[in-house]
C-alpha cells in the first residue's frame, strides 16, 4: 500500500472553475498535512499546510482535513492558467521531519 | 526573499564516479535536508541534518550516501560509486523549525550517471 496515494490525472478544469485534488494517506501517525505546487523541472513550493480536522482557508485556497478517514483535499477557486502545475500532497508525523510524498496529481487548466 | 541555493545545477558523470552536491541553506535555518526525484516520480525524503548529525534518514539513504556541513555555510551530499539509477534530480531544503511548514527548497541539482 503506497503511504500516500494521489489520482496521477491529468486533471483539467476551464478557467475560473474550482479544482479538487485529492490525497489519502496510509500511516495514521500523521500529523502534519501538505501541499505542494511543483512546475516542470522546478522545486516544490509550499501552497498550504493543515494540521486539524475540518477545513483550512488561504486566498483563492482551502485545504481540507479529515483524519479518520485518512483523507486531505486542496480546493483552488476561480482556477487561471498559471495553476496549471503538479499538485504534490505530503505528510509528516510529528515525532520526525520525515516528509512523505505523494506522486503528483497533474493540473491543465484552459484558458 | 532568502533562498536556498544549490550547485551545480546539472551534473553528468561516469558510473562509479563520486559526486558532492552542493547546497547553501538560508542563513537562519537549523534544519538541512536532501530529497530526491527520479523522472517522472516522486520527491523521495533522503536524510535530515541538525546540530551536525543525522537526525532521520529513509531507506534510500544507505553507505553509498553521506551527508556533511564542512563550514557554517555549506551542506553537502556525497555519493560513493554512482549507479545508472542514481540518476534524479536532487532537492536541497531547509527549514528553521522543526515543522514541515517551513521547509524551503532549493532549486535542485539534477544528476545523470551515464
Amino acid at each position: 500500500q503506497k503511504e500516500v496515494e494521489q489520482n496521477s490525472g491529468p486533471l483539467s478544469v476551464p478557467e475560473g472553475a474550482i479544482a479538487s485534488l485529492n490525497c489519502t494517506y496510509s500511516d495514521r501517525g500523521s500529523q502534519s498535512f501538505f501541499w505542494y505546487r511543483q512546475y516542470s523541472g522546478k522545486s516544490p513550493e509550499l501552497i498550504m499546510f493543515i494540521y486539524s480536522n475540518g477545513d483550512k482557508e488561504d486566498g483563492r485556497f482551502t485545504a481540507q482535513l479529515n483524519k479518520a478517514s485518512q483523507y486531505v483535499s486542496l480546493l483552488i477557486r476561480d482556477s487561471q492558467p498559471s495553476d496549471s502545475a503538479t499538485y504534490l500532497c505530503a505528510v509528516m508525523r510529528d515525532n520526525n521531519n520525515d516528509m512523505r510524498f505523494g506522486a503528483g496529481t497533474r493540473l491543465t487548466v484552459k484558458p | 526573499e532568502p533562498e536556498v541555493t544549490q550547485t551545480p545545477s546539472h551534473q553528468v558523470t561516469q558510473m562509479g564516479q563520486e559526486v558532492i552536491l552542493r547546497c547553501v541553506p538560508i542563513s537562519n535555518h537549523l534544519y538541512f535536508y536532501w530529497y530526491r526525484q527520479i523522472l517522472g516520480q516522486k520527491v523521495e525524503f533522503l536524510v535530515s541534518f541538525y546540530n551536525n548529525e543525522i537526525s532521520e534518514k529513509s531507506e534510500i539513504f544507505d553507505d553509498q550516501f553521506s551527508v556533511e556541513r564542512p563550514d557554517g555555510s555549506n551542506f553537502t551530499l556525497k555519493i560513493r560509486s554512482t549507479k545508472l539509477e542514481d540518476s534524479a534530480m536532487y532537492f536541497c531544503a531547509s527549514s528553521r523549525e522543526f515543522s514541515g511548514n517551513t521547509i524551503y527548497f532549493g532549486e535542485g541539482s539534477w544528476l545523470t550517471v551515464v
